[in-house]
């Protein structure tokens, strides 16, 4: 099972929009609506930002919000912050009754 | 509150064997499928293993299956990852993670070098 594909970084000014897009196969992304997304800060554990492709954990900002078209996984950070500069993960159900994470993109806020 | 607490995690030489514990609270353990997580040094995270609440459901990635065993005691809320024929790129960050909505509880970690 090959890793999902991210981008290796993606940068923004504070108050700006990005998105990071998760790109997979019919055996992951496109075949199930399982697709969540972690944000990792240096030395510490992931924490759940989205699941289930567009919807939010309790306490997660209306900030983060996520999308799927086809293969291709997607997570939008709206009105970027400071705080939001951290490492993110996509991660995906497989066919094979197991989960797969993305490569990681390093987000910067400029 | 609810957490999950790793141990076991250390130092061990190619070929050799460790087991990791995770010590669950603050929710109903029973209720969960438990996973295992690991991340390599400057790595992104890979899932390792997955176990369904009574134990009869259990996977692996391809890269432990036959080496790794995913196991748990509810009685005692805790989730175990037997670790055999250890290799150099099993060295990693072992997080164990609850599977409610995602993997939405993460232990800290505990850390296995294998190396000579």
């Amino acid at each position: 099972q090959s890793a999902l594909t991210q981008p290796a970084s993606v940068s923004g000014s504070p108050g700006q929009s990005i998105a990071i897009s998760c790109t997979g196969t019919s055996s992951d992304v496109s075949g199930y609506n399982y697709v969540s997304w972690y944000q990792q800060h240096p030395g510490k554990a992931p924490k759940l930002m989205i699941y289930d492709v567009t919807r939010r954990p309790s306490g997660v900002s209306d900030r983060f919000s996520g999308s799927k078209s086809g293969n291709t996984a997607s997570l939008t950070i709206s009105g970027l912050q400071a705080e939001d500069e951290a490492d993110y993960y996509c991660c995906s159900y497989t066919t094979s009754s197991t989960f797969v994470f993305g490569t990681g993109t390093k987000v910067t806020v400029l | 509150e609810m957490q999950l607490v790793e141990s076991g995690g250390g130092l061990v030489q190619p070929g050799g064997s460790l087991r990791l514990s995770c010590a669950a609270s603050g929710f109903i353990f029973s209720n969960y499928w438990m996973s295992w997580v690991r991340q390599a040094p400057g790595k992104g995270p890979e899932w390792v293993a997955r176990m369904k609440q009574d134990g009869s459901e259990k996977y692996y990635v391809d890269s432990v299956k036959g080496r790794f065993i995913i196991s748990r005691d509810n009685a005692k809320n805790s989730l175990y990852l037997q670790m055999n024929s250890l290799r150099a790129e099993d060295t990693a960050v072992y997080y164990c993670a609850r599977v409610g909505y995602g993997f939405d509880i993460w232990g800290q970690g505990t850390m296995l070098t294998v190396s000579s």
